[in-house]
């Protein structure tokens, strides 16, 4: 049984453009939360998606969006990228309570 | 504010020493406490939780954790560490049903062979 996998793995970007990122959740999971973690800091939440709605969101700005599909795979967009969005992104699935990470997407934008 | 206050950035240690990683939080309500490490190279893995009952929970890899509700904290304990403990750890707390999870800035631990 596959883990959480994201895709992809690296990704170069500048400043002002587009990204999405893409995640497949742990089989027999149906939430999906994404978190931005910037070097030597813990994980921040960005948002939570279940039923393809978004279900709770952290404090970053509407520049962050999502998806999820009815296969219960996500995918966090971020648009006009700054610098300070460079960062490992992180996917985590769950099923009730207890949530299981992905190996990220590094995200450089310069 | 709300927050995930973990007191050691950096513990280093020699092999065998014991180990306590201190964690506390500022939420109020019910929460669901969790340890995660994330070894070198690798993506984050759940040690232990907390979600009731026995404040003192055991996790993988001989680790365990006190909740004491009084003091808002949830430190993390290993009798005996070994090299392959040398990774980053972070407390987390979640809370409304753990559709946000909050993350504390991690404490790099390095043990010495």
């Amino acid at each position: 049984d596959a883990g959480v996998t994201q895709s992809p793995t690296h990704l170069i970007k500048t400043r002002g453009q587009q990204v999405t990122l893409r995640c497949s959740p742990k089989s027999g999971h149906d939430t999906v939360s994404w978190y931005q973690q910037a070097l030597g800091q813990g994980p921040q939440f960005i948002f939570q998606y279940y039923e393809e709605e978004e279900r709770q969101r952290g404090n970053f700005p509407d520049r962050f969006s999502g998806h999820q599909f009815p296969n219960y795979s996500s995918e966090l967009n971020v648009n006009a990228l700054l610098l300070g969005d460079s960062a490992l992104y992180l996917c985590a699935s769950s099923f009730a309570s207890e949530q299981y990470f992905g190996p990220g997407t590094r995200l450089t934008v310069t | 504010a709300q927050s995930v206050s973990q007191h050691n950035h950096h513990v280093i240690l020699s092999e065998a020493a014991s180990l306590e990683l201190g964690c506390n939080y500022s939420y109020g309500g019910t929460v669901n406490l969790f340890w995660y490490v994330q070894y070198p190279g690798q993506h984050l893995q759940l040690l232990l939780k907390y979600f009731s009952g026995d404040p003192l929970v055991k996790g993988i890899k001989g680790f365990e954790a006190e909740f004491i509700k009084s003091k808002f904290s949830f430190n993390l304990r290993k009798p005996s560490v070994q090299w392959s403990d040398t990774a980053e750890y972070f407390c987390a707390v979640g809370v409304q049903n753990n559709n946000d999870m909050r993350f504390g800035a991690g404490t790099r631990l390095t043990v010495k062979p």
